[in-house]
């Protein structure tokens, strides 16, 4: 089984919608990642959280909000799904290692607003 | 200027030759450099990690770090078809709390 999931796999969503993108992990890692990554481009850290109760703004948080349910889950929610949060989505985690930390990615969510 | 460069590509590599590709990157905090593979449509992998100025070897990838000159390289020897994949460059500057700063990442096609 896989240590990093992401539901749904893909979401095809409309202007205005509400979406709710869920990340769990099996690796017992206390550090979670939010990152949006659009085609040609590298990825962009949206939220991250290094425990359940931190929680992070990265680069990119306007229009997403998140929620640490617990230690192994991460979601990510777009209140007002517009066109240009079309991308591809990726939770990560990692465990504190100092200068040898670590980040493992999920497979990733593609969401579509049209 | 962004925090984390990587040429785009396609860097075009025949089949058993070396890729080399580079990473600059702006922060002279920066701490750790991570390399990432990522086929299309797929997750990142990584591929090595490097904190110390020199070389890292492992099987056919060699990471390269130079601080005073603020890149990182990673070559590929004895590129196989299955190398082809975009690699991303990833950058922690320590005291951000392992946040990692991507460059654009470089594709490579190799060419048999």
């Amino acid at each position: 089984d896989a240590d990093v999931t992401q539901t749904p796999r893909n979401r095809i969503t409309k202007t205005g919608k509400r979406i709710m993108l869920e990340c769990s992990q099996t690796k017992g890692h206390d550090r979670m990642y939010w990152y949006r990554q659009d085609p040609g481009l590298g990825l962009q850290l949206i939220y991250y959280s290094f425990d359940v109760k931190d929680i992070n703004k990265g680069e990119i948080s306007d229009g997403y909000s998140v929620s640490r349910q617990a230690q192994a889950k991460f979601s990510l929610s777009l209140e007002s799904a517009i066109p240009n949060q079309t991308a591809l989505y990726f939770c990560a985690t990692s465990d504190a290692g100092g200068r040898q930390e670590t980040q493992y990615f999920g497979p990733g969510t593609r969401l579509l607003v049209l | 200027q962004k925090e984390v460069e990587q040429n785009s590509g396609p860097l075009s590599v025949p089949e058993g030759a070396i890729a080399s590709l580079n990473c600059t990157y702006s922060d002279r905090g920066s701490q750790s450099f991570f390399w990432y593979r990522q086929y299309s449509g797929k997750s990142p992998e990584l591929i090595m990690f490097i904190y110390s100025n020199g070389d890292k070897e492992d099987g056919r990838f060699t990471a390269q770090l130079n601080k005073a000159s603020q890149y990182v390289s990673l070559l590929i020897r004895d590129s196989q078809p299955s190398d082809s994949a975009t690699y991303l460059c990833a950058v922690n500057v320590h005291g951000a709390g392992n946040k990692l700063t991507f460059g654009g990442g470089t594709r490579v096609l190799v060419k048999p």
